[in-house]
């Protein structure tokens, strides 16, 4: 199975800060297909996850443009350019290249 | 509007069988995937298995001898089944369709 190596685990930011999530891939997630199926949720405390960006930097409908993916073969990076409150949370990656689809660890994001 | 509403016995006692339905609104289930995910409580997200549009199925390869999903496309609804349960299966259970549409998630408690 692929794993997803997440870094940092935990992560502290100001609000208005940029910080960058690493995602890193046991295997190339570039699909006979053409498309790399790596995407970023956001899980915030008690809620379902959420769907942030898809296929490495496509912004889901109704994401704030402050977030932001990019990458490619088996290294992935979100980045949010300005923290804001509600961005608080854990972060996952997961991959839908290889069955299974399996997350990354996660990475907290907390306040400073 | 899509929505996915998981539900459940709560209690499950040491080895016997869950049994968790997914009912879904808003879209065909002959024409989207449907995942089934874990989270066991305060740690990370698990892929465990998904019933595609055209009825076929995947599993996570360390859950496959004990899960079966199945569906009912005239009751809009997914199955899971898993047996043998044990108390490391405790956690809340959550369906979704390709990551972007979640349940709200059902909580499982493994105890005798």
């Amino acid at each position: 199975d692929v794993v997803l190596t997440q870094t940092p685990p935990t992560l502290s930011a100001t609000i208005g800060q940029s910080v960058s999530i690493s995602c890193r891939s046991s295997q190339s997630l570039l699909h006979s297909n053409g498309n790399t199926y790596l995407h970023w949720l956001l899980q915030r405390p008690g809620q379902s996850p959420q769907l942030l960006i898809y296929s490495v930097s496509r912004l889901e409908s109704g994401v704030p443009n402050r977030f932001s993916g990019s990458g490619s073969g088996t290294d992935f990076t979100l980045k949010i350019s300005g923290v804001e409150a509600e961005d608080l949370g854990v972060y996952y990656c997961v991959q839908g290249t290889h069955a299974p689809w399996t997350f990354g660890g996660g990475t907290k994001l907390e306040l400073k | 509007q899509v929505q996915l509403t998981e539900s459940g016995p709560g209690l499950v006692h040491p080895s016997e069988t869950l049994s968790l339905t997914c009912t879904v609104s808003g879209f065909s289930l002959t024409g989207y995937s449907v995942y089934w995910v874990r989270q066991p409580s305060g740690k990370g997200l698990e892929w465990m298995g998904r019933m595609r549009y055209n009825g076929d199925t995947s599993y996570n390869s360390a859950l496959k001898s004990r899960l079966s999903i199945s569906r009912d496309t005239s009751k809009n609804q997914v199955f899971l089944k898993m047996n043998s349960l044990q108390t490391d299966d405790t956690g809340t259970y959550y369906c979704t369709r390709g990551f972007a549409y979640w349940g709200q998630g059902t909580l499982v408690t493994v105890s005798s």
